[in-house]
């Protein structure tokens, strides 16, 4: 049972163009959302990351945007650059009770082209 | 580098053989993480060890176990290896005990290929 859908698999997007990566999750209990960015031969690094009682996050030209009745979340890089080409992860979590643990998205590989 | 070591960096076997993965959490942090990184399946959790106890198992083989020793560094241990255990192994780590909303820090993995 795949608990965090995301979707695209894969995105190719212009330098400075807009790059949009949506994740969908069906455990109502989910109340930590974070992004994870890896790159080739490297471990996944936390981004950024999003609770429910906001709608939206921003760092510099990442976002976070959040529609808990939808049970959505989804990442926008804007202004993408060559450098932000990567495989981007969405997880989702709980953070109560005693078996927490952070459930992956399937990945999105973006290549932002110069 | 995220502080978290892991090693060895490379690991090829046999199918039936036992092989041991080695984590070093980054300095202070008492939580390691295992994740299992395949094509088909993404990223798995596997198993949570804090300071030294086991906290939650995710999707962790029979076949595969783990330990935090006192010096807070884990091994994990995959044995009667299948061609279907390739893939790449991360150990991450995080101060606390609450995988939820603790950064957790990767290391940069282990590939494990079984022939």
């Amino acid at each position: 049972q795949q608990q965090v859908k995301q979707s695209p698999q894969s995105l190719i997007v212009q330098k400075g163009g807009i790059s949009i990566i949506n994740c969908a999750y069906e455990n109502t209990a989910f109340d930590y959302f974070p992004w994870y960015q890896q790159f080739p031969g490297k471990g996944p690094a936390l981004l950024i990351a999003i609770r429910p009682d906001v709608s939206e996050k921003k760092e510099g030209r990442f976002t976070i945007s959040f529609n808990k009745s939808a049970k959505q979340f989804s990442l926008h890089i804007m202004d993408s650059q060559p450098g932000d080409s990567a495989t981007y992860f969405c997880a989702a979590s709980t953070s109560g009770g005693s078996n927490y643990k952070l459930t992956f998205g399937k990945g999105t590989l973006l290549t932002v082209n110069p | 580098d995220s502080g978290v070591t892991q090693t060895p960096k490379h690991l090829i076997t046999a199918t039936g053989q036992r092989v041991t993965l080695r984590c070093s959490p980054r300095s202070g942090d008492l939580s390691v993480y295992w994740y299992q990184q395949s094509l088909d399946q993404g990223l798995q959790f596997l198993i949570h060890y804090y300071n030294g106890e086991e906290r939650a198992k995710g999707n962790i083989l029979e076949r595969f176990s783990a330990q935090q020793f006192p010096d807070l560094h884990s091994e994990l241990n995959l044995s009667s290896l299948e061609l279907g255990d390739s893939a790449l192994y991360f150990c991450a780590s995080s101060v606390g005990a609450n995988s939820g909303t603790d950064t957790q820090y990767f290391g940069p993995g282990t590939r494990l290929t079984v022939l």
